[in-house]
């Protein structure tokens, strides 16, 4: 079955700062990586998401890369302000709309 | 709109108790799914319905048992649990299950603490 591996478990930056979050997985046939929010307490909120036939994605201060054919994606946020503090997950996706998570991300944006 | 809403936000019940958790989207997806999310953890899939049918379990313990009573409602139904199935229980939907990318949108969760 999907691998995913999430680095790094915690990161912490300053208001300002950008944030960089990259993970890799194991399934050639996962065409499908979403990136989702969490906040304490609630539940993973979508905040950007990349299919396989695209490189690149940016919405306002949020990016996704891909890399197919090394089998990673990044997560990369500009500048960053305290309401980013979160746990972020990566997540890739292949048959029977099944995702497979990496272990999170702790961002802390200190003002 | 993408809400999905969980109710009740906190669960407390003993090993005994019977209880029952819900989930409701009306954005008209036909695919709904329970993950289980321990602390500092990612969520974990427990069930998969596609068009109201189970299309995954993923060898959860029959103490879980999901219903999907019309395409926008499921339930979750727990009976003699243990404490640790204590955990965060995530609804999410997407519009068609049987596609491989459709996005999924997760509600709330309900915070479930067993006794």
């Amino acid at each position: 079955g999907e691998n995913v591996e999430q680095h790094p478990s915690t990161l912490s930056v300053q208001e300002g700062d950008s944030a960089v979050i990259k993970c890799t997985y194991s399934d050639s046939a996962s065409n499908y990586f979403p990136w989702y929010k969490q906040e304490l307490g609630k539940g993973p909120q979508l905040i950007i998401d990349i299919r396989s036939n695209v490189g690149e994605k940016k919405d306002q201060r949020i990016a996704v890369t891909l890399n197919k054919t090394a089998k990673h994606f990044s997560l990369h946020i500009t500048e960053t302000q305290p309401e980013d503090s979160a746990v972020y997950f990566c997540a890739a996706m292949g048959g029977y709309s099944t995702l497979t998570f990496g272990k999170g991300t702790m961002l802390l944006v200190s003002p | 709109d993408t809400e999905v809403t969980q109710t009740p936000k906190h669960l407390v019940m003993g090993m005994t108790n019977k209880k029952s958790l819900k989930c409701e989207q009306h954005m008209g997806h036909r695919a709904m799914y329970w993950y289980k999310q321990k602390a500092k953890k990612p969520p974990e899939l427990m069930f998969v319905y596609s068009y109201e049918k189970l299309s995954i379990n993923e060898s959860v313990p029959s103490r879980f048992s999901p219903e999907c009573p019309n395409s926008s409602l499921l339930n979750l139904h727990l009976h003699a649990l243990q404490p640790e199935d204590s955990a965060l229980y995530l609804c999410a939907s997407s519009q068609d299950g049987v596609r491989s990318t459709d996005t999924q949108y997760f509600g709330p969760g309900t915070r479930l603490t067993v006794l």
